[in-house]
Formats: structure tokens, C-alpha cells, sequence
């Protein structure tokens, strides 16, 4: 059983230019949530989602980022215009949607803003 | 809104030595508790969580920690620790009413030999 996964693991971007990372999450599960991790700091969140939609986008930042969940593939969140701020590790996790369930948690993509 | 203190950054400590990582939190509402471990270049695993009932919680590796309410606390213990411990370790909490999680800044492990 295939837990989370993320891709690319790392990626590397210009300033100006968008970054887009996917996020598949364990099978059978419908709920994702992406966290952002800035050096030396702990887990962010950013924002939740189930398929087609957005539950709780209350740690996006209000411009350049954006995520879908969309009803076939995996979750994308999409940085546009990168700037060298946006630099961190950003982890996608997946539960059952079941209340409290445990959120399992991909590798991560490490973003490197050049 | 909740918020989770992990005062000690980093936990210098020898092999088979017992260790305690501290954790509060501060709530309005009753909260869930986690413990994460994170490895070099990966991602999070849970170690425990407290949900409801027992205020001791067994996890995965030996380690345990405790729910004080009073203290608004969760510590994070394991008895004998070994080099492969060596890790950063994330208290998170989330509200009853919400599954997003709340984490602290991390405690970092380091198990000398």
C-alpha cells in the first residue's frame, strides 16, 4: 500500500517563474492537506481539501498561491511568480476524512528560489 | 486559535539515557495532541496521539507521553533512548472542530554513543 506521495522532491525555480507541486494521496483517501515548512521552523499549514473542493484555505497566502483537488489525479498547489521567500519544504498529507484520523505525511518538495 | 510552545530547540543526550521533550499548548476549546518524528530529508510520522480517555498514551519506537489538562501540557518521554532516535520531533495539536493541525517549532533529538 503506497503511502503519500509527492513530486518532485526537489525543485528549483527563478524568481518570477511558477512552481507547481503535486501531491497523490494514500489510497482510499479523499482528504488532503498542505503544510509549508520554512528553515527552521516548524509545519505551517496552508490549506485542506477534499475532491473538488476547498474545506479550509485559511493559511494560504491571499496571492500567487493557489490548489486544487480536483475529482481524477492528484493535488496540485501552484506558486505563481516565486519569489526567494517562497523557499521551503512544503508537505502534502492525506487521511480517510474520518473524524480525527490520523494524517499521513508525504516526503515533502523542497522549493529552492533561486 | 491555538497555539503549541516547544521551549527546548535541541536535546543533547547519551545512549540508553531516558529523555523528556516538552510540549504545551494554549486552547479556548478542547484540542486533539500529537507527537510527529521527522528524519533527515523526510516526511512526518506520527509517534502518538492523545484523542480521549487515558491521560498516558503509548506510542510507536517506546516512547509514551502524558495529557496534563491542568497544565496544558503533553510530554513527550521515552525511557531509554537509542542513536536511531536521533530526529526532530513536532508537538501538534488540532481543535475538536477543525483536522488541521497546529505544530510547535520542533525540538531537535541528537543521541550521542
Amino acid at each position: 500500500n503506497a503511502g503519500v506521495m509527492q513530486n518532485p522532491r526537489h525543485l528549483v525555480r527563478r524568481r518570477g517563474q511558477e512552481a507547481r507541486l503535486r501531491c497523490s494521496p494514500m489510497k482510499g483517501h479523499s482528504h488532503v492537506y498542505w503544510y509549508r515548512q520554512l528553515p527552521e521552523e516548524g509545519l505551517k499549514f496552508m490549506v485542506y481539501l477534499q475532491k473538488e473542493n476547498i474545506i479550509d484555505e485559511s493559511g494560504m497566502p491571499k496571492e500567487r498561491f493557489s490548489a486544487e483537488f480536483p475529482k481524477e489525479g492528484p493535488s496540485i498547489l501552484r506558486i505563481q511568480q516565486v519569489v526567494r521567500g517562497d523557499s521551503a519544504a512544503y508537505f502534502c498529507a492525506s487521511s480517510s476524512g474520518a473524524n480525527q484520523e490520523t494524517q499521513y505525511f508525504g516526503p515533502g518538495t523542497r522549493l529552492l528560489v533561486l | 486559535a491555538q497555539s503549541v510552545t516547544q521551549l527546548d530547540s535541541q536535546v543533547p543526550v547519551f545512549e540508553e539515557a531516558p529523555v523528556e521533550l516538552r510540549c504545551n499548548y494554549s486552547s479556548s476549546v478542547s484540542v486533539y495532541l500529537f507527537w510527529y518524528v521527522q528524519y533527515p530529508n523526510q516526511g512526518l510520522q506520527l509517534l502518538l496521539k492523545y484523542l480521549s480517555g487515558s491521560t498516558l498514551v503509548k506510542g510507536i519506537n517506546g516512547f509514551e507521553a502524558e495529557f496534563n489538562k491542568s497544565q496544558t501540557s503533553f510530554h513527550l518521554r521515552k525511557p531509554s533512548v537509542h542513536i536511531s532516535d536521533t530526529a526532530e520531533y513536532f508537538c501538534a495539536v488540532s481543535a475538536h472542530n477543525t483536522d488541521k493541525l497546529i505544530f510547535g517549532t520542533g525540538t531537535r533529538l541528537q543521541v550521542f554513543p
